[in-house]
């Protein structure tokens, strides 16, 4: 079974402490992993999309990183307006094309 | 330009009423999603429609209808809804079922 775990459920930080988010996955064909960010009462706002094992990806304070078993969201220099949900979702090759797994996020708190 | 509209903002609405939300892309996009997001919760997936064809449904209680009426629309009928239906609904299209799927601001539904 397709499943998705991403830790920790919390990080609060200070302005300008680098860190990073962790998001596991175990899907049988990987045919894409995605980072979103939802800030309270809106929508996920698309980050990244990753499909190999390797790849890299930046935005400004934001880099994503994809191994076999895992993805990684680098936060370098964090500013208060980063504060928000990070949702980690992958899709398999197999079961239904079109549904993601997401995992349950994490909140980062960036404090001035 | 990556944008999903949704209209209503907000919807208030008694368990015997009928309504319905609205999802408009302009993208070229031709699958489109429906999502349920409760309270510190990841979204649910709903409904996938690919090339205007229902393509997945989660078991969805049928007192949520959808309806894709062109590429471009996507709609969906509410009838009878429950209190605990009460939640942030999310429309997402990407341009197919296996490509990066794009968030609306989502509709804001309460169930009195």
């Amino acid at each position: 079974e397709d499943q998705v775990t991403q830790s920790p459920e919390a990080l609060r930080l200070q302005e300008g402490e680098s860190s990073s988010l962790n998001c596991s996955y175990t899907v049988s064909g990987l045919r894409g992993l995605f980072w979103y960010r939802q800030d309270p009462g809106k929508g996920p706002e698309f980050l990244f999309t990753l499909y190999s094992a390797g790849e890299e990806k930046e935005k400004e304070r934001l880099k994503a990183t994809l191994t076999k078993k895992e993805s990684f969201l680098h936060i370098t220099a964090p500013k208060p307006e980063d504060s928000a949900t990070y949702l980690c979702a992958v899709q398999g090759s197999s079961g239904n094309t079109g549904k993601l797994i997401f995992g349950q996020g994490t909140t980062l708190q960036v404090k001035p | 330009d990556t944008e999903v509209t949704q209209t209503p903002k907000h919807l208030v609405m008694g368990m015997t009423n009928k309504k319905s939300l609205k999802c408009e892309q302009h993208m070229g996009h031709r699958a489109m999603y429906w999502y349920k997001q409760k309270a510190k919760k990841p979204p649910e997936l709903m409904f996938v429609y690919s090339y205007e064809k229902l393509s997945i449904n989660e078991s969805v209680p049928s007192r949520f209808s959808p309806e894709c009426p062109n590429s471009s629309l996507l709609n969906l009928h509410l009838h009878a809804l429950q209190p605990e239906d009460s939640a942030l609904y999310l429309c997402a299209s990407s341009l197919t079922d296996s490509e990066t799927q794009y968030f609306g601001p989502g509709t804001r539904l309460l169930v009195l």
